[in-house]
């Protein structure tokens, strides 16, 4: 089992600030760092998979940051906006991913 | 449109009776997953499938049965002897030979299952 933790655990910011949040994983034996976006009464969607240290995704407004060695990973979104509210999900694994607890993101308009 | 169809919604069971949860994706995805979310907690896997009839079990299998008879379908039984089954329930499938373990996962929309 590894232990995949996020912080924090709920957010609350005014529309049009920027944000991020972290997600720190086990450096050993790391195959793969998902991050996943969660909305209200939808089912989860993927924004990134991640495998390299050192890699950086971005899509639209939310990017991402990957440190293999030290075992964090870090989710930004600039410019937040009330569509952005969700609960923000990372995973590392291979076969078998296993969760964070989530970050519940809320933004304020 | 391709995606993955978890039924019912919501389930209501009693103590003590066996309950299978639909997942069905059409998708063409090698894999398949069944997910459990408890509060407080995170995504928990039972078992998970990466082709017809081989399953793996997953850290809370326990009390859960599951078959893949066909690529499309990953039904999962909760059984009596599942001592806490009351929870939210998640399906979901990705591609294991082209991306390999980086594939992302594409989930249904769950399934709550009350047990009384």
């Amino acid at each position: 089992i590894l232990n995949v933790e996020q912080s924090p655990q709920s957010l609350h910011v005014q529309e049009g600030d920027s944000t991020n949040f972290t997600c720190s994983f086990p450096s050993s034996n790391f195959y793969a760092l998902h991050w996943y976006r969660w909305e209200t009464a939808k089912s989860p969607e993927a924004l990134f998979v991640m495998t390299l240290n050192g890699d950086e995704k971005k899509k639209g407004r939310i990017s991402a940051t990957l440190n293999t060695k030290e075992g964090y990973s870090y989710l930004y979104i600039k410019g937040s906006q009330p569509e952005d509210s969700a609960t923000y999900l990372c995973a590392s694994g291979a076969n078998n991913l296993f969760f964070g607890t989530g970050t519940r993101l809320t933004v304020i308009p | 449109d391709g995606g993955i169809t978890q039924s019912p919604k919501y389930l209501f069971r009693k103590e003590g009776q066996n309950v299978t949860l639909s997942c069905e994706q059409n998708l063409n995805h090698d894999a398949m997953y069944w997910y459990r979310q408890d509060p407080g907690q995170g995504l928990r896997l039972i078992y998970y499938s990466q082709i017809v009839n081989d399953f793996q079990k997953g850290d809370i299998a326990e009390g859960y049965s599951v078959s893949r008879e066909k690529k499309e379908s990953f039904p999962l039984t909760v059984t009596s002897a599942q001592k806490n089954p009351t929870a939210f329930y998640l399906c979901a499938s990705r591609h294991l030979w082209g991306g390999g373990v980086n594939s992302p996962l594409h989930f249904g929309n769950g399934t709550r299952l009350t047990v009384t």
